[in-house]
Order: structure tokens, then C-alpha cells, then sequence
């Protein structure tokens, strides 16, 4: 299974600041994720990060809260714009190489808001 | 859209006991499902995936079965151990969502000495 890097592992940030977050996968991999696990909530999809293309967002979140890069096949960015306490979650980056195969999950950056 | 719930929330057993977790889905139109665990502060560890066509999967101490015309997924824990605790998520992916996947609500899992 492919070795998923997430960094950082946790921060805590101040009010309309932004962070970015980091996933790297030690091999190429065709699709990538990024999910909120928000406290005590199990993990719901932020969108899909498209390799040269703009990602693919699930209704609710927009690109403007939650811009994401994907300039190759392991490689891919998540930021959180204009921090808000509603913001504190864990985020998660999975990768998956095709439908016939497990989605694997990084650690997770838990994020939290001052 | 589809639904997913896993039922118990929460579920304490002795070591040795075997155990059932439940997982119910409202759209079975799904590709396919997937079990995890979640140790606490830690990612998702992928513990068995099972395809739509299949009717269970089994790993080590783990048998996973779908019943995918009445919505549902079992996740059957043999000889549990207190290196069992964590929670257990269920997730499917629907037919025509290109792995997107909805989780559970999970169930969390002790189990005791």
C-alpha cells in the first residue's frame, strides 16, 4: 500500500489566518482526497484533488474557503483560508490508485483555532 | 443520497469475546465498501474492502460480509484483544462516484483485560 505523508501533524493557528497542508505519497497514485473529521463527527468529503486541473468540490465547500493544488501524481496541497473556530478539525488526505483497490489515509493534521 | 450508520456507537467487551459491528446503508447502488479502523489521534488504517459482486472478505481475525440487496455490512471480530480498541468505520462508494466515499458514524470499541 502506498506510504502517505501529512504535514504538519497538528497546529494551532490564530483567527483569519490561513494554513496549508501538505500530503505526499511515495508513489503516483491517479486520485487523491481531502476529508474534515470535525469533533466527534466521522469524516466527510472536501473534494477530490484533480492532477493540472482546478479539484472537484462537494456541495458546501468552496474553492475560496479551501483552494487546493495537485501539480503531480503525489503530491497535493489543502488550504484553509480565513480561519474560524468552526474550522478546528482533523484534516485527512487518501489517496486510492483505482476503484479495485482500498483508499489509504495519511495521519491526519488536527487543526485548531484560537 | 446515500446514508450510512453503524450501530452500536460504542460497544466495552472482555478479551476472547467475539463480536459483531454493523454497518446499514440506505442507497445500495454501491461499488463497493470498505471497513477502517481509527486508533485515537491517528488516520484511517484500511482493514478490508469488499466489491459489490462479492459477499465477504476476510483477513486474519476479521470477516467482513455485504448483503448489498438489504443495505447492510457486518464486520465479525474473532478472539478480540485490548489491541482491538479503537473505532470502526464502515464506508461506501456509490456506482458513478469515482471513489468518493461516505462514511459511517462509527463505532468505538474497548475492549478489556
Amino acid at each position: 500500500s502506498a506510504v502517505i505523508s501529512q504535514k504538519p501533524s497538528r497546529d494551532i493557528c490564530q483567527r483569519g489566518t490561513s494554513l496549508t497542508i501538505q500530503c505526499q505519497v511515495d508513489s503516483q497514485v491517479t486520485m487523491m482526497f481531502w476529508y474534515r473529521q470535525q469533533p466527534g463527527q466521522s469524516l466527510t468529503l472536501i473534494a477530490t484533488a484533480n492532477q493540472g486541473s482546478e479539484a472537484t468540490y462537494e456541495s458546501g465547500f468552496v474553492i475560496d474557503k479551501f483552494p487546493i493544488s495537485r501539480p503531480n501524481l503525489t503530491f497535493s496541497t489543502l488550504t484553509v483560508s480565513n480561519l474560524s473556530p468552526e474550522d478546528s478539525s482533523i484534516y485527512l488526505c487518501s489517496v486510492a490508485r483505482d476503484r479495485s483497490q482500498p483508499q489509504h489515509f495519511g495521519d491526519g493534521t488536527r487543526l485548531s483555532i484560537l | 443520497k446515500q446514508e450510512v450508520t453503524q450501530i452500536p456507537a460504542a460497544l466495552s467487551v472482555p478479551e476472547g469475546e467475539n463480536l459483531v459491528l454493523n454497518c446499514s446503508f440506505t442507497d445500495s447502488a454501491i461499488y463497493n465498501l470498505q471497513w477502517f479502523r481509527q486508533d485515537p489521534g491517528k488516520g484511517l488504517t484500511s482493514l478490508l474492502l469488499i466489491q459489490s459482486s462479492q459477499r465477504e472478505q476476510t483477513s486474519g481475525r476479521l470477516n467482513a460480509s455485504l448483503d448489498k440487496s438489504s443495505g447492510r455490512s457486518t464486520l465479525y471480530i474473532a478472539a478480540s484483544q485490548p489491541g482491538d480498541s479503537a473505532t470502526y468505520l464502515c464506508a461506501v462508494e456509490n456506482t458513478g462516484t469515482a471513489s468518493k466515499l461516505t462514511f459511517g458514524t462509527g463505532t468505538r470499541l474497548q475492549v478489556t483485560l
